[in-house]
């Protein structure tokens, strides 16, 4: 089942923060974070781990609720080059990983 | 330092007819996936293997088959293709939960 993504969609002028939630019915044990530019592949930003190990990407922080799994990611002080669709993905522990639908991010000068 | 090769990466098919996407990865990662981009609809696993000679159905697989004959290559056929198969496929691999590496993708329109 795909996780739950909001809001849908999201417009910034820069210097602006946000904030994308991502959101399961299943119990976790990783949350995927990635970056999609239009026509282009989804390019990797973060992962959180069960257990609260997580590694970063960039000015771009995220935290990981395993009890409601929930995983919320924040984008501080937002550049022109943040714009693009936001995806999470989420994975129990068969490896298989699910995406949400997707937070298209625009950034305005 | 290639990743994640795909090919082809355009194709325009008439219903009923069949083709094959190859990907092979050169990072030596034990896990591949095929996922589908449809607008609105996000990245949907249509099938994984966790390691060569295994297998395993993702959300949407009917249609599908797949092969994993070895570390490097995962290939996904469409037996008899349909309209509602025109999308954006992705070959992706990993290392485990870890880190996923996408190739270009393949744009597939079935008339």
């Amino acid at each position: 089942q795909q996780p739950v993504q909001s809001p849908q969609a999201v417009i910034l002028r820069e210097g602006e923060d946000a904030v994308i939630n991502c959101s399961s019915s299943k119990a976790l044990y990783s949350v995927h974070w990635y970056r999609q530019k239009h026509g282009e592949a989804p390019v990797f930003l973060m992962i959180l781990l069960k257990g609260g190990e997580q590694k970063g990407h960039e000015k771009i922080s995220a935290s990981f609720n395993e009890k409601k799994q929930q995983s919320s990611l924040y984008l501080t002080a937002s550049q022109l080059s943040y714009s693009g669709t936001y995806f999470c993905g989420t994975a129990n522990n068969t490896d298989k990983l699910i995406f949400g639908t997707g937070t298209r991010l625009q950034v305005f000068p | 330092n290639a990743g994640v090769t795909q090919t082809p990466k355009f194709q325009v098919l008439k219903t009923g007819q069949s083709m094959t996407l190859q990907c092979a990865q050169d990072m030596n990662h034990n896990s591949m996936y095929w996922y589908r981009q449809d607008p609105g609809m996000g990245l949907r696993l249509i099938y994984y293997s966790a390691s060569e000679g295994t297998t395993d159905k993702g959300e949407v697989p009917n249609g599908y088959n797949v092969s994993r004959l070895n570390k490097r290559e995962f290939s996904l056929r469409l037996e008899s293709a349909a309209p509602s198969q025109t999308s954006v496929y992705f070959c992706a691999s990993s290392v485990g939960t870890g880190e996923l590496f996408f190739g270009e993708g393949s744009r597939l329109t079935v008339l």
